[in-house]
């Protein structure tokens, strides 16, 4: 049983640029969730996706969007990058109505 | 929404001697409270969790409590160890898995030898 798999690890951007950070379920979920964890901080919801579209977000502006792709593998895509961006994007993929999380390791992006 | 506050934001412990980490809660709709551990340069990892309808739950050396009243819950952790220094979180949600979660800002544990 393969587990989360988030790429890249590490990002650099410029103020004002996009990224697309991908992310690769565990074999079995059809749930994809992305968080914001800023340094020294919890975990942020940003939103979840279930049968390729949005299942609910959090406080993020517009700017923040995502996709589901058939194999349930997932994006998350930022515009117009802002120094508070920075953060480590976590992924989580769990199987509709069951409990827990399995969260990916992460990619850690800097905004300069 | 939900808030979820969290204390102590460090704790630091004898190897063997016993770490408690608390929560609370401000949505009273919330059932679902996991726990997450933090390895560095890693993602959180489920340890332990609790339904609103269990007051106590315990495997191996955690456990985990739960007053819904106060609206509050607890992580013990008996017999530390040093694998067990890491950064902990708890959360809180409506509903078991799939649904958003609300965490608390996390408790840096060091075990120290």
């Amino acid at each position: 049983e393969t587990g989360v798999t988030q790429s890249p690890t590490h990002l650099i951007k410029t103020r004002g640029q996009q990224v697309t950070l991908r992310c690769s379920s565990q074999s079995g979920h059809n749930t994809v969730s992305w968080y914001q964890q800023a340094l020294g901080q919890g975990p942020q919801f940003i939103f979840q996706y279930y049968r390729e579209e949005e299942n609910g977000r959090g406080n993020f502006p517009p700017r923040f969007s995502g996709l589901q792709f058939p194999n349930y593998s997932s994006e998350l895509n930022v515009n117009a990058l802002e120094l508070d961006d920075s953060a480590l994007y976590l992924c989580a993929s769990s199987f509709l109505g069951a409990e827990g999380y399995t969260f990916g390791s992460g990619t850690r992006l800097t905004v300069v | 929404g939900e808030n979820v506050e969290q204390h102590p934001s460090t704790l630091s412990v004898q190897e063997g001697d016993s770490a408690v980490i608390k929560c609370t809660y401000s949505d009273s709709a919330s059932n679902y409270f996991p726990w997450y551990k933090q390895e560095l340069g890693k993602g959180p990892q489920l340890i332990i969790d609790i339904r609103s309808n269990v007051g106590e739950k315990k495997d191996q050396r955690i456990a985990v409590t739960l007053n819904k009243t106060a609206k509050h819950f607890s992580l013990h952790i008996t017999e530390t160890q040093p694998e067990d220094s890491a950064v902990y979180f708890c959360a809180a949600s409506m509903t078991g898995g799939g649904n958003k979660l609300t965490f608390g800002t996390g408790t840096q544990l060091k075990v120290e030898l």
